[in-house]
């Protein structure tokens, strides 16, 4: 079975603070997709990453990060200098070989407050 | 270009009525999908299809069902709405498998089931 874990429910943090979005992955399988996706106040989804299992590099946009280690089954998102436009809740997801690709199974999601 | 059109934005039912979902895309996409989102859920998988004439079930399918006759449209449909049905209701659609590349979504619709 696939699973995503984000532990943090909620996070907190004060304008051009750095913040970091943890997310734990499960699967068995060998080939795998991991995303981020944003859903701010208004409630749509926003895609903001992917990434497949054979590339470990660290991806950067701007103030946005990744670290993904697969040692750890863990795929990271970081906000560098935080601004009150990141609030919002952020879903890490995961595909696998297992369903086709065709299934993605979302975490629980990180409600992101930055306040001025 | 629209995207990802949903509607209605807001629906409230009677335990036992029934009611249709509409999703629409014009990106020409074969995947399509429906999710629900509940709160400390995140987004569960209820049906998803592969293209015209194909559907297959999710995480949560029970009390909903799809049909897919062309590509753009993709329905969902509560054939006897219960109270466990209230959610936001998300339609989403890829150029890829869906679980391979960007999903796109609508703006949801908030069902309530009294």
């Amino acid at each position: 079975a696939q699973k995503v874990t984000q532990a943090q429910t909620e996070i907190s943090v004060v304008e051009k603070e750095d913040v970091t979005l943890d997310c734990v992955y499960e699967t068995r399988d060998t080939t795998y997709y991991l995303f981020w996706y944003k859903q701010p106040p208004s409630g749509e989804l926003v895609f903001l990453i992917r990434r497949n299992s054979f590339d470990e590099q660290n991806e950067i946009s701007g103030r946005y990060s990744w670290n993904f280690q697969k040692s750890t089954s863990s795929f990271n998102f970081t906000i560098t200098a935080s601004q009150v436009v990141d609030s919002a809740v952020y879903f890490c997801a995961l595909s696998g070989m297992n369903t086709g690709f065709q299934k993605l199974v979302f975490g629980t999601g990180t409600r992101l407050l930055v306040s001025p | 270009n629209a995207g990802v059109t949903q509607t209605p934005k807001f629906q409230v039912l009677k335990t036992g009525q029934s009611m249709t979902l509409q999703c629409a895309q014009d990106m020409n996409h074969e995947y399509m999908s429906w999710y629900r989102q509940d709160p400390g859920m995140g987004l569960r998988l209820i049906h998803y299809s592969v293209g015209a004439g194909i559907t297959d079930q999710g995480e949560v399918p029970n009390g909903y069902n799809v049909s897919r006759s062309t590509t753009e449209d993709f329905p969902l449909r509560l054939l006897s709405a219960a109270p466990s049905q209230t959610s936001v209701y998300f339609c989403a659609s890829s150029k890829l498998a869906g679980g391979t590349g960007e999903l796109f979504f609508g703006e949801g619709s908030r069902l309530t089931v009294l």
